[in-house]
């Protein structure tokens, strides 16, 4: 069965621990990205990775981390820097090459810190 | 760096009536468009996207969505909307050539029986 897939589904964590949050696809894409979904906010970028050890910083990278060691897994670490870390965290992926690429997106984890 | 509004955030009404989600952009160059829709509990999927061409798509489930490029927009529409529609959805614009997606703060869409 391909696709991305995001665990935990739920996970909670008191102030002030760093938490990785895992995300794996088995789709052959190049590039992953980390989405940080907040009511009426929207989606917004917290880093993406369009080839294997590398990633750039999208619009809201403070306070977490990344790292790309296997094509297939980006996992995000959200660090005790992140000021407001209660959220819907979304990874997606896609192809990563030529002008009409499409990204798909996993179930989400939600993160509650206490 | 582009980005994108979508108005009306809270969107009620009822089966059968037509539903037509506004979308505008902020980017001066060539751009891709995509509706995203995240029904209850269930991923956010693709509902339909544009790259080139007809600038009327179509996408899944009877929904469509035409680009205007003079007036920057890309408007979700569907004539008769069912109670399975309630979801929320989003309008996402990538520049061309850069795969980095700006996405609109969504509508919250709820039909009525």
């Amino acid at each position: 069965d391909g696709g991305i897939t995001q665990s935990p589904k739920y996970l909670f964590r008191k102030e002030g621990q760093n938490v990785t949050l895992s995300c794996e696809q088995n789709l052959n894409h190049d590039a992953m990205y980390w989405y940080r979904q907040d009511p009426g906010q929207g989606l917004r970028l917290i880093y993406y990775s369009q080839i294997v050890n590398d990633f750039q910083k999208g619009d809201i990278a403070e306070g977490y981390s990344v790292s790309r060691e296997k094509k297939e897994s980006f996992p995000l670490t959200v660090t005790s820097a992140q000021k407001n870390p209660t959220a819907f965290y979304l990874c997606a992926s896609s192809m990563g090459r030529g002008f009409d690429d499409t990204q798909y997106f996993g179930p989400g984890t939600r993160l509650t810190v206490l | 760096a582009q980005s994108v509004s979508q108005h009306n955030h809270h969107v009620i009404l009822s089966e059968a009536a037509s539903l037509e989600l506004g979308c505008n952009y902020s980017y001066g160059g060539t751009v891709n468009l995509f509706w995203y829709v995240q029904y209850p509990g269930q991923h956010l999927q693709l509902l339909l996207k544009y790259f080139s061409g007809d600038p009327l798509v179509k996408g899944i489930k009877g929904f469509e969505a035409e680009f205007i490029k003079s007036k920057f927009s890309f408007n979700l529409r569907k004539p008769s909307v069912q109670w399975s529609d309630t979801a929320e959805y989003f309008c996402a614009v990538n520049a061309r050539g850069n795969n980095r997606l700006a996405f609109g703060k969504g509508n919250q869409v709820v039909v009525i029986p």
